[in-house]
């Protein structure tokens, strides 16, 4: 069974930074591209960043490139999100969600979703 | 970059009756593989989102068959034939072709 669980969530003061983690299992994690997904409180849903299965590539939206970057660690089945220069407008919840497979295309992307982490920035 | 528009917004719905949200986007959205990546998601108050459709009209196991998605190109729709209580919560609609992009969402409430 697909699980996915975010940590690292918190209250940041504007300019700081945040590093936000997903513990996968119930899946090969090594064959499975990654995003995160974000929703300002009462808000829509905005796509924030991509990193292929191998790792190869990452994508990101134009609201946070140069900000956040998209790692992975294969040895602890865990997707990072590195957030840097926070911004009133980055306060959300950052949901995980898991691509299709690399290596042999399903059409399970963004099928599963981990339950999301608050990020709050306030002074 | 891809630019989707939903609408409506807000979509009062009496029980029973049938409800359509639109999706439309700035660029085609046929992929290079022929395929097309318009997906819809239902999102209620607390919850995750959860994909209800993907490639535009393929329904995920689960999905109760009132729900249909339809379109081509730039246009697409979904439709619940008769909606029913457990379907309030907001829809939106992603496109996977050129990286990703969601729509703004659609409030479904029951009248």
């Amino acid at each position: 069974q697909v699980h996915l669980v975010e940590s690292g969530g918190g209250v940041v003061q504007p300019g700081g930074s945040l590093r936000l983690s997903c513990a996968a299992s119930g899946f090969q994690f090594s064959a499975y591209g990654m995003h995160w997904v974000r929703q300002a409180p009462g808000k829509g849903l905005e796509w924030v960043a991509f990193i292929r299965h191998d790792g190869s590539n990452k994508y990101y939206a134009d609201s946070v490139k140069g900000r956040f970057t998209i790692s992975r660690d294969y040895s602890k089945n865990t997707v990072f999100l590195g957030m840097n220069n926070l911004r009133t407008e980055d306060t959300a919840v950052y949901y995980c969600v898991r691509d299709s497979n690399g290596y042999y295309y399903d059409d399970e992307y963004f099928h599963h979703w981990g339950q999301g982490t608050l990020v709050t920035i306030s002074s | 970059d891809v630019v989707i528009t939903q609408s409506p917004l807000s979509l009062p719905v009496t029980l029973g009756q049938p409800a359509s949200i639109s999706c439309r986007s700035s660029q085609s959205l046929i992929y290079s593989d022929g395929n097309t990546y318009l997906n819809w998601f239902h999102q209620r108050p607390g919850q995750s989102p959860r994909r209800l459709i993907y490639k535009v009209s393929n329904r995920d196991s689960g999905v109760p068959d009132r729900f249909s998605g339809s379109g081509s190109g730039t246009d697409f729709t979904l439709k619940i034939s008769r909606v029913e209580a457990e379907d309030v919560g907001v829809y939106y609609c992603l496109q996977g072709t050129q990286l990703w992009s969601f729509g703004q969402g659609t409030k479904l409430e029951i009248k």
